[in-house]
C-alpha cells in the first residue's frame, strides 16, 4: 500500500491560482469519490480543507477548491495568500476499511 | 467545540511498547457515524494512517503496521488508546488522534476531522 502521488512542491505568486494533483490507482481514488485535502502549518497539525472531493467545511474560503478525474483528485487555490503557504495531504480510502495519504505538497507563495 | 488532546511519554525505548491516549472533550466519544482514529507523521515526512476505532471496539488497522498495534476505548473516561509494541527509531513520530469517518453518512465519508495537537515519541535508548 504506497502512498498517493502528489508534487514535493508547488509555487505561485499573490493573486494567482495554483493547482496541487494526488495520483491514485483505480482502487483508491479512482474508485471512491470521497478524496479529502489537509493543510498543515508548520508545527501544527493537519487541517481539513476538502472531503467527498469537492465540499469545504464550514469556515474554508471558497478559494479552496477540489475535483477529479480518473485516478487524479486535485486542489485548486485561487487567488493565493501567504497564508495559504503550507504543506497539503491528499487522502483516500483504499478498500478493505483501509486509508492511505499522499507524500504531501509544500506550497511557497512568492 | 469538539477537541482532541493526545498525552503519553514522549520517549520510548526501542523493543519496547509505545502507549498513548487521546482524550475527547466537548462531544461524545459513542457518538454514532464516527470512528477515532490515530495517525502519524515522522520528522519531515508525510502522514500515516494506523489505525481507528469506533466505540463498540470495533477495529480497523493498517495492514503493515497490524502485527504491532491495538487500539482501544473506554467510553467511561471519553477516551482511546494506542498501543504499538516492538519499536524502534522508524516509529519516531508526530503522533495525531482524530475523528474519523470511517462510514458513509448522507454521502459524506473517509474523512478526518478535527485533529488533535499532536504529540512527539521518540524511540531512543
Amino acid at each position: 500500500q504506497s502512498a498517493l502521488t502528489q508534487p514535493r512542491s508547488v509555487s505561485g505568486s499573490p493573486g494567482q491560482s495554483v493547482t496541487i494533483s494526488c495520483t491514485g490507482t483505480s482502487s483508491d481514488v479512482g474508485a471512491y469519490n470521497h478524496a479529502s485535502w489537509y493543510q498543515q502549518h508548520p508545527g501544527k497539525a493537519p487541517k481539513l480543507i476538502i472531503y467527498d472531493v469537492i465540499k469545504r467545511p464550514s469556515g474554508v474560503p471558497d478559494r479552496f477548491s477540489g475535483s477529479k478525474s480518473g485516478n487524479t483528485a486535485s486542489l485548486t487555490i485561487s487567488g493565493l495568500q501567504a497564508e495559504d503557504e503550507a504543506d497539503y495531504y491528499c487522502s483516500s480510502y483504499a478498500g478493505s476499511y483501509t486509508w492511505m495519504f499522499g507524500g504531501g505538497t509544500k506550497l511557497t507563495v512568492l | 467545540q469538539l477537541q482532541l488532546q493526545e498525552s503519553g511519554p514522549g520517549l520510548v525505548k526501542p523493543s519496547e511498547t509505545l502507549s498513548l491516549t487521546c482524550t475527547v472533550s466537548g462531544g461524545s466519544i459513542s457518538s454514532s457515524n464516527f470512528h477515532w482514529g490515530w495517525i502519524r507523521q515522522p520528522p519531515g515526512k508525510g502522514l500515516e494512517w494506523i489505525g481507528s476505532i469506533y466505540y463498540s471496539g470495533s477495529t480497523y488497522y493498517n495492514p503493515s503496521l497490524k502485527s504491532r498495534v491495538t487500539i482501544s476505548v473506554d467510553t467511561s473516561k471519553n477516551q482511546f488508546s494506542l498501543k504499538l509494541s516492538s519499536v524502534t527509531a522508524a516509529d519516531t513520530a508526530v503522533y495525531y488522534c482524530a475523528r474519523h469517518r470511517a462510514h458513509c453518512s448522507a454521502g459524506s465519508c473517509y474523512w478526518f476531522d478535527p485533529w488533535g495537537q499532536g504529540t512527539l515519541v521518540t524511540v531512543s535508548s
